[in-house]
């Protein structure tokens, strides 16, 4: 069963480093997102991203982040210069078409990303 | 603004019987969808049901079902004879119908399943 990968399970890294976060979605899917949850928070939307562009994002995603679909597989979450707050675990989603005609989507199994 | 709220954030029930996990939602939208999502420990989300608000029948999925009430914006998720790999976090999400699609999830409900 087609299902979205993300690396790494776990990254640990120094406050102000950058830090790429990534995500192959499903194959033939058209929709990608990036969610967070920090621990013991609701799991809060990022950013959405279709036809290699960003269609919504949300109050949390500025300037220090950017995503990218470098190759047509990978979906990439760049942090330039992390924060303490940033710690969180940051989950990839993926979904076939947009619409309400296809509502399910596909969650990797998230990012714990630690900075310290 | 759309908020999901879980009341719940650990429960637990016996195995083989019957748990209700709560969920209750603020919006203005008139139609919109909401889903169960269940996350075992270390793996990713996996959709357990999900509800169109525009129909008024529950949804059912096997031993899973809802009890959707549009008035009260409230949106139970019932599981029956429960089994250890029932044993996860639930997350109950909220989606309008524009295009960006994006969900609007709860803190969560971790649900243990004793044998």
């Amino acid at each position: 069963e087609p299902e979205v990968t993300q690396t790494p399970s776990h990254q640990v890294t120094q406050m102000g480093q950058e830090v790429i976060l990534r995500c192959v979605p499903i194959s033939n899917h058209l929709y990608f997102y990036w969610y967070r949850q920090i621990l013991g928070q609701k799991v809060e939307f990022l950013v959405s991203f279709y036809n290699n562009e960003i269609s919504e994002k949300s109050e949390i995603f500025d300037d220090q982040f950017s995503v990218e679909r470098p190759d047509g597989s990978n979906f990439t979450l760049k942090i330039r210069s992390t924060k303490l707050e940033d710690s969180a675990m940051y989950f990839c989603a993926s979904r076939a078409t947009g619409g309400v005609g296809n509502t399910e989507a596909f969650f990797g199994q998230g990012t714990r990303l630690t900075v310290v | 603004a759309q908020t999901v709220t879980q009341s719940q954030p650990e429960m637990s029930v016996q195995e083989a019987e019957t748990v209700t996990l709560s969920c209750t939602y603020d919006t203005s939208e008139s139609n919109y969808y909401l889903f169960w999502y269940k996350q075992p420990p270390s793996r990713q989300m996996i959709l357990v049901i999900r509800q169109e608000a525009y129909k008024q029948q529950n949804a059912t999925e096997n031993r899973f079902s809802v009890n959707f009430q549009k008035a009260a914006k409230s949106f139970s998720l019932k599981i029956s004879d429960s089994q250890l790999g029932d044993t996860a976090m639930y997350f109950c999400a909220f989606m309008k119908t524009n295009t960006g699609n994006q969900f609007y999830f709860g803190t969560g409900t971790s649900l243990t399943v004793i044998p």
